[in-house]
């Protein structure tokens, strides 16, 4: 079965600086990974995904994430915080052996932007 | 309409009271998916829907949570004998799946909050 574990409930960053946020995933085949924001007060809407080829990947608002296959993570980052990046952020996965449809979801990372 | 469209939006209900949410897909989406977001505890898969059929119900926290879909389109999550655990937002997404271009993204409705007294 798989899983997601996302380290570290909430994390806070000064504005400018590098925001990193983990995910490491559990699955017997690699699968499709997604990171999700959650604006206060908003639904979820999608930041970016993998799916196959490039490793490293660009969403929107500068956000990036590497799949690494070896590590099993994908590890969301942007190299300067904006105080419009406070939100909560999911990492989700889902399973290849069912086409992509079933999407489990981790715990979530509050982000804090501090001034 | 454009989106995935939730209701009621909010609903109060008495410990025991059975609560039906309504889910209405983005039209052509084959895919569609109900989450449970408690505070502190992330998304929580409930069930997903292909078509009309429920490949797999694992997430349903117990017998008294039952969720059915028709025509391919509007699906509704049923609780019986509300408990206050059942506390709550439920969120409802739909999707076109890998083949459907979208590599798979989840297009979340603004969800049901569901309090149970």
């Amino acid at each position: 079965a798989q899983s997601v574990t996302q380290l570290g409930s909430h994390v806070s960053v000064s504005e400018g600086a590098l925001v990193l946020l983990r995910c490491n995933y559990s699955s017997s085949v690699p699968p499709y990974l997604f990171w999700y924001v959650q604006y206060p007060n908003q639904g979820l809407q999608l930041l970016l995904k993998y799916t196959t080829g490039a490793t490293l990947v660009k969403g929107i608002n500068g956000f990036e994430a590497e799949f690494k296959k070896s590590e099993t993570s994908f590890h969301l980052t942007k190299p300067s915080a904006h105080m419009s990046d406070a939100a909560e952020y999911f990492c989700a996965v889902s399973d290849r052996n069912t086409g992509g449809f079933k999407t489990i979801f981790g715990a979530g990372t509050r982000l804090f932007v501090k001034a | 309409g454009a989106g995935v469209s939730q209701s009621p939006s909010n609903k109060v209900t008495e410990k025991g009271k059975d609560v039906e949410l309504r889910c209405d897909p983005i039209s052509g989406h084959t895919a569609l998916y109900w989450y449970r977001q408690s505070l502190g505890q992330g998304l929580e898969f409930l069930i997903y829907f292909q078509g009309n059929s429920a490949p797999d119900k694992s997430g349903l926290p117990s017998d008294r949570f039952s969720a059915e879909r028709t025509g391919g389109s509007v699906s509704t999550l049923t609780i019986q004998r509300t408990q206050q655990e059942d506390s709550a937002v439920y969120l409802c997404a739909s999707s076109l799946g890998l083949a459907g271009g979208h590599g798979g993204e989840l297009f979340f409705g603004e969800g049901s909050r569901l309090t149970v007294l």
